[in-house]
């Protein structure tokens, strides 16, 4: 069973649209739940983290939590062409604090 | 600020040899972790160390693999003999634990092998 899971994409949207990532974990006992964005060869940036249930806002990104669920969203608002790039959600739990990824959400937003 | 510094940027070694990829943690992180992407595919954990020594690793992680960290500031992942199938991005990454949860990750370092 895959620990935490998405669709991989590409998810299109148009530019000043709002892009809405998707993420569903395994492990209820996760503590921590992130996003990173990588861009084509580079490595993972942390954009969000969340750890309880609801929304947390940081300019034109939101993220949204439900343990209950198992899930974990990212909201983009007023996509930008610079927004393109894969979306990572990770997640921590285990004994050691392992963080594990998904295999990410491709975002291409259209001008 | 400070940040996760990996060396080299880019590795190319025959089948066989020994590489050694090198980390610098950000100082007061606790936790330290090795990663792999290979090309088009999912970050993939390989290894996480705590109080120097191994906490977890992943079925990847195994005997030609190894990590260090040999004088308090450095983090070695070593590949003892590469494959051709271990050629991918690897990233170093680091947490702190008591001033949060998040993962820093370095740059990353290309290994090639030929």
């Amino acid at each position: 069973q895959k620990e935490v899971e998405q669709n991989s994409g590409p998810l299109s949207v148009p530019e000043g649209a709002i892009a809405s990532l998707n993420c569903t974990y395994s492990d209820r006992g996760s503590q921590s739940f992130f996003w990173y964005r990588q861009y084509s060869g580079k490595s993972p940036e942390l954009i969000m983290s969340i750890y309880s249930n609801g929304d947390k806002e940081d300019g034109r990104f939101t993220a949204q939590l439900n343990k209950a669920s198992q899930y974990v969203s990212l909201l983009i608002r007023d996509s930008q062409p610079s927004d393109s790039a894969t979306y990572l959600c990770a997640v921590i739990s285990g004994g050691y604090q392992k963080v594990t990824f998904g295999i990410g959400t491709k975002l291409q937003v259209i001008p | 600020e400070p940040e996760v510094t990996q060396t080299p940027s880019h590795q190319v070694t025959q089948m066989g040899q020994e590489v050694i990829l090198r980390c610098v943690p950000i100082s007061n992180h606790l936790y330290f972790y090795w990663y792999r992407q290979i090309l088009g595919q999912k970050v993939e954990f390989l290894v996480s160390f705590y109080n120097n020594e191994i906490s977890e690793k992943s079925e990847i992680f195994d005997d030609q693999f190894s990590v260090e960290r040999p004088d308090g500031s450095n983090f070695t992942l070593k590949i003892r003999s590469t494959k051709l199938e271990d050629s991918a991005m690897y990233f170093c990454a680091s947490r702190a634990d008591s001033t949060g949860p998040e993962a820093f990750f370095g740059q990353g370092t290309r290994l090639t092998v030929v």
